[in-house]
């Protein structure tokens, strides 16, 4: 069982569909990053969690330290939103971090 | 601008060559990891370092070696290239807080 895991893997909405990404961790961390990759390009970090809540424009991450999930909601969404949105978990003596596989999203106009 | 630099971009190499990727960046971050993304996989940590001098392997390390002489450095090696080594790589860097993770723009590595 991987120590990260997102659902869904592939996720297709029509523009302007809320839209939420879930992850669930197993291990005990300190930071738990959401991360963004286009297609072919590279990847940008968009949220840092250790608590509670953040929004940044379009977009919400949540975490439950308690219950080891988080999720990340994007509202109004748009074409421009379509990327592989990765969740990765840091924390202990190294602080490594740990990916998930990653959910391919794909909005359609 | 402040960040991380990976280079090169892209490398065909032929079976049993070896090469080097370059890893840099100019934050002052003690951690670095190397990562491979395969097809359809996520991330896998290849080697990573919680500081000059300091290194250790991750999931996947056979065939690549890490050196860390520097705070800013952190060359990954392949040695005898493998068709299996053929993956996109990438470079990644956090402060000793974890606030945020940077990325370098990545290598793909195409082995023939």
């Amino acid at each position: 069982k991987n120590e990260v895991e997102q659902s869904p893997q592939n996720l297709t909405a029509q523009e302007g569909e809320f839209i939420t990404i879930n992850c669930s961790y197993s291990v005990g961390i300190s930071a738990l990053h959401w991360l963004q990759q286009h297609p072919g390009g590279g990847i940008v970090s968009l949220f840092m969690l250790s608590s509670g809540k953040k929004k940044h424009g379009r977009l919400i991450a949540t975490i439950n330290i308690q219950e080891k999930h988080s999720s990340l909601h994007i509202t109004a969404s748009h074409p421009r939103d379509s990327a592989v949105y990765i969740c990765a978990v840091g924390g202990g003596a190294t602080n490594k971090l740990i990916f998930g596989t990653g959910t391919l999203l794909a909005v359609q106009p | 601008n402040a960040g991380v630099t990976q280079t090169p971009k892209f490398r065909i190499l032929k079976i049993g060559q070896s090469m080097t990727l370059q890893c840099a960046q100019d934050m002052n971050h003690n951690y670095m990891y190397w990562y491979r993304q395969d097809p359809g996989m996520g991330l896998k940590l290849i080697y990573y370092s919680v500081g000059a001098g300091i290194t250790d392997k991750g999931e996947v390390p056979n065939g690549y070696n890490v050196s860390r002489s520097t705070t800013e450095d952190f060359p990954l090696r392949l040695e005898l290239a493998a068709p299996s080594q053929t993956s996109v790589y990438f470079c990644a860097s956090t402060d000793s807080t974890n606030t945020e993770a940077f990325f370098g723009q990545g290598t793909r590595l195409t082995v023939v």
